[in-house]
Order: structure tokens, then C-alpha cells, then sequence
């Protein structure tokens, strides 16, 4: 039992790439999230996933978007990578809706240069 | 802004101290929790508050939620250098059963 896994650990990009996060939860949870954590600040949400098929906005969308590929993986993508998303980006799951405990996976350290 | 906020931002005490620490939100809530980030690390689940509750204990952790005063705080008593670490609040929204929001933490330091 895995719990929540992220790949890539590490990413340098350069200004204008793309790249796609993954995150896989072995769970069976239904609602998927992911946050953005700047140095020394609280947790951002991005997108979240209340169930498969569904994505939501959240506090901070703007140049992401999301995929929930199936009830276990939701991917992140930055389209065109900007200085500003440099960032540490946690995946997370939990259930049932209204309460119970996230899961977190042990996040992407990526930097834009 | 953010829905929770923590504060202080940063706290050092002395090994076997308690550390108390505070969280305001500003919309009414299903539940509050609090979690734990060590450096570099995700962030774990300590304890949930339902807002029909007012207080609730775990080993060494108290939480108490004013749904009046929109605020909450953590207690850990008897405080261990392995506590040292960032703590937030996380709030659920009544406006939606999945959507959660974090507060920006407090750094907890434990000084031997």
C-alpha cells in the first residue's frame, strides 16, 4: 500500500517548457487535490477532483490545468512554464467528502529559470 | 486571501513547555483540522474538529473550536524536540464537501 506517489521528485525547466505532474493514490479515494507550497507559506490549492470525471478550480488555477485520468491518477500540467511556479507541488487525496483526513504524496521541487 | 490563518507565524520554546498556537477563518465549516509538516516533508494528518464540537484530545494534542469567533486553537503539552515543525489549520467549507482550504502556518521550534 503505497499511499499517495508523485513523479517527477525534482524538475528544472526553462521559461516557455511544459511538463505534467503525476500523482497516483492506491486508496480508492475519491477526491484528488493539488497545492502549490512557496518557501516559508501555507498550502495554495489548485485544482481538486471530488470524483472521477469532476474537476474544480481553487484558490490559484492560472496557467495550470488538470486531468483525473481514471479514479486513481490526477496529473497537473503547466503549459508554459513561468518563474512564478517555481514551487513545491503536493498531491493529495482524501475521503469521504465533508471531512476525513488528506493524504499526501511527498511532493515535486520544481524551478523555472 | 486565505481562509485560515494561523498565528504566530513562529514560536520557540523550551523542551517541556506547551506550544499553543491559533487559527481564524472567516466562512462557516463543517470541520477543522489540523495537520504537521517537518521541513522538506508532506504534510500529516493530527486530529479533526467537527463544528458541533468545542473541544477534542489526542495523546498530547488539545484543539478547541469556537465557531462563535470563527478560531480555533492547538495545544501540544509537554512539548519533545520532535515536534518541531510547521502546523496548519484546514478548514471545509459548507459551501462545498470537498474543497479544503490551508492556512499559512505556524513554525514551531523546540528548543533543548
Amino acid at each position: 500500500n503505497a499511499g499517495v506517489t508523485q513523479t517527477p521528485k525534482f524538475q528544472v525547466l526553462k521559461t516557455g517548457q511544459s511538463m505534467t505532474l503525476q500523482c497516483a493514490q492506491d486508496m480508492n479515494h475519491n477526491s484528488m487535490y493539488w497545492y502549490r507550497q512557496d518557501p516559508g507559506m501555507g498550502l495554495r490549492l489548485i485544482y481538486y477532483s471530488a470524483s472521477e470525471g469532476t474537476t474544480d478550480k481553487g484558490e490559484v488555477p492560472n496557467g495550470y490545468n488538470v486531468s483525473r485520468l481514471n479514479k486513481r491518477e490526477f496529473s497537473l500540467r503547466l503549459e508554459s512554464a513561468a518563474p512564478s511556479q517555481t514551487s513545491v507541488y503536493f498531491c493529495a487525496s482524501k475521503d469521504p467528502p465533508g471531512e476525513g483526513e488528506q493524504y499526501f504524496g511527498p511532493g515535486t521541487r520544481l524551478t523555472v529559470t | 486571501s486565505q481562509q485560515g490563518e494561523e498565528d504566530p507565524q513562529a514560536l520557540s520554546i523550551q523542551e517541556g513547555e506547551n506550544a499553543t498556537m491559533n487559527c481564524s477563518y472567516k466562512t462557516s465549516i463543517n470541520n477543522l483540522q489540523w495537520y504537521r509538516q517537518n521541513s522538506g516533508r508532506g504534510l500529516v494528518h493530527l486530529i479533526l474538529i467537527r463544528s458541533n464540537e468545542r473541544e477534542k484530545h489526542s495523546g498530547r494534542l488539545r484543539v478547541t473550536l469556537d465557531t462563535s469567533k470563527k478560531s480555533s486553537s492547538l495545544l501540544i503539552t509537554a512539548s519533545r524536540a520532535a515536534d518541531t515543525a510547521s502546523y496548519f489549520c484546514a478548514t471545509f467549507p459548507r459551501s462545498s464537501a470537498s474543497k479544503i482550504i490551508f492556512g499559512s502556518g505556524t513554525r514551531l521550534s523546540i528548543r533543548p
